[in-house]
């Protein structure tokens, strides 16, 4: 079965910093991976997904994210961080028939002024 | 507009009073699922349903039971609630297959004292 860590508990950085949130994976097989946001008190959104092809994927909201196998990575960055980023962050992988969807633990991320 | 609709968004119930909390999608898809989350463990799946009259076991399966009658709902049901089951629900839904992005509910909020 697929398993999903997220080193990071809680990240802060400061409005205008750039942010990499970090997600390694275990699986077998080339994974299917997402990244989602949960505002405070919200529900799930996708930023963004890989599912082959380019390596580097674009999402909304000006984030991109990075599958590298040799590391069995999928690096979440945004250049430059704004307030209403303020949110925690799940990394999340899907095995290869579609059932099984394994979320991280989530990174939970404050944005200073 | 594409929705998963839970209710109710927010319960507080007592210990061994059974409670349901339904779940419905409006986009025709096959797959549902629920996950519980909780904090520092990320989402956890507890069932999921690859089509109608059809359910499996997620990773939290104990203490909950699922139906699916119809393709567009999918309750959850809690027989005898216990405090440990306080947490923030969440149903899901995805067409099957791989490569389909999954649409969440708003979640729910759960309290069982």
């Amino acid at each position: 079965a697929q398993s999903v860590t997220q080193p990071d508990i809680h990240i802060t950085v400061s409005e205008g910093a750039s942010l990499e949130l970090r997600c390694n994976y275990s699986y077998g097989a080339t994974p299917y991976l997402f990244w989602y946001v949960q505002s405070p008190g919200q529900g799930l959104q996708l930023l963004l997904k890989y599912f082959s092809g380019d390596t580097l994927v674009q999402g909304i909201k000006g984030f991109e994210a990075e599958f590298k196998r040799s590391q069995s990575s999928f690096n979440l960055r945004k250049p430059s961080v704004h307030w209403s980023d303020a949110a925690e962050y799940f990394c999340a992988v899907m095995d290869n028939y579609g059932q099984n969807f394994v979320f991280g633990p989530g990174t939970r991320l404050s944005v200073l002024p | 507009e594409a929705q998963v609709t839970q209710n109710p968004r927010y319960l507080i119930t007592v210990t061994g009073k059974k409670l349901t909390v339904t779940c419905s999608q409006n986009m025709n898809h096959e797959y549902m699922s629920w996950y519980r989350q909780d904090p520092g463990l990320g989402l956890r799946q507890i069932y999921y349903s690859m089509n109608v009259e059809v359910t499996d076991k997620g990773d939290v399966p104990e203490g909950y039971k699922v139906s699916r009658k119809e393709k567009r709902n999918f309750p959850l049901i809690l027989e005898s609630p216990s405090p440990n089951q306080t947490s923030l629900y969440f149903c899901a839904s995805s067409l099957r297959g791989t490569g389909n992005t999954i649409y969440f509910g708003e979640g729910s909020w759960l309290t069982v004292v």
